[in-house]
């Protein structure tokens, strides 16, 4: 069974503050992706990856850092966060090669930032 | 930049009764659809996916697109109070392209 595992799953930040969040897959899916989910606006594209040493801006992209070190992680990093922040996070992995192509998520990391 | 809107942005239905949700993208060259399914801000789980035009069934879930009309719609056979949630249409070019969702369809199913 495919699995993305985020961490950590609660995080209580402080404005200005650096926060990471990590997100690790046992899929060997090259493809990874970090969204944020707010009320009203679904799930927005903030950093995506097609492999190990790859990072591509989405669609909401400032204030926010992408890391994929290897295929298995990837890591969304907030160096200075701010309330506007707060939200809940959600990484996901995609193998593009599959007949379904469709993404595995992890079950979310919900920041506030205060 | 894909715009996907979903709606309504709530629906209730009774228990058994067909329920319909609706999706409509920007981009006219889309040709990977799905339709996901999030209990309680959790994770997402895909539904159905689509990659023509026509319909595509997964059980009680049916999938209807036609890209003339930029539209994708979910139907939900016998719905069932455990199938209350949130519903998220995904769209994109193709598998390698990061899909973008509507903002989703609040469904309640009363028995």
């Amino acid at each position: 069974e495919a699995a993305v595992t985020q961490s950590p799953r609660n995080k209580v930040a402080v404005t200005g503050g650096k926060v990471t969040l990590s997100c690790n897959q046992t899929n060997n899916h090259n493809n990874m992706y970090w969204y944020r989910q707010d009320t009203g606006h679904g799930l927005r594209l903030i950093h995506y990856s097609y492999g190990a040493g790859s990072t591509e801006k989405g669609d909401i992209p400032d204030g926010y850092k992408a890391s994929r070190p290897s295929q298995e992680n990837f890591s969304l990093i907030l160096e200075l966060a701010t309330p506007s922040q707060t939200s809940v996070y959600f990484c996901a992995s995609g193998a593009p090669t599959t007949n379904t192509g469709q993404l595995y998520f992890g079950e979310g990391s919900k920041l506030t930032v205060l | 930049q894909q715009k996907v809107q979903q709606s309504p942005e709530s629906l209730t239905v009774s228990e058994g009764a067909m329920a319909s949700l609706n999706c409509t993208f920007s981009d006219g060259t889309s040709n990977n659809f799905r339709w996901y399914r999030q209990h309680s801000a959790k994770g997402l789980e895909v539904l159905v996916s689509i990659f023509s035009d026509g319909e595509k069934e997964e059980g009680r879930f049916t999938a209807h697109l036609n890209r003339a009309n930029l539209h994708v719609s979910l139907h939900i056979r016998e719905p069932q109070p455990s199938d209350s949630a949130v519903y998220l249409c995904a769209v994109s070019p193709n598998n390698n392209n990061a899909p973008r969702f509507g903002a989703g369809t609040k469904l309640s199913v009363k028995p």
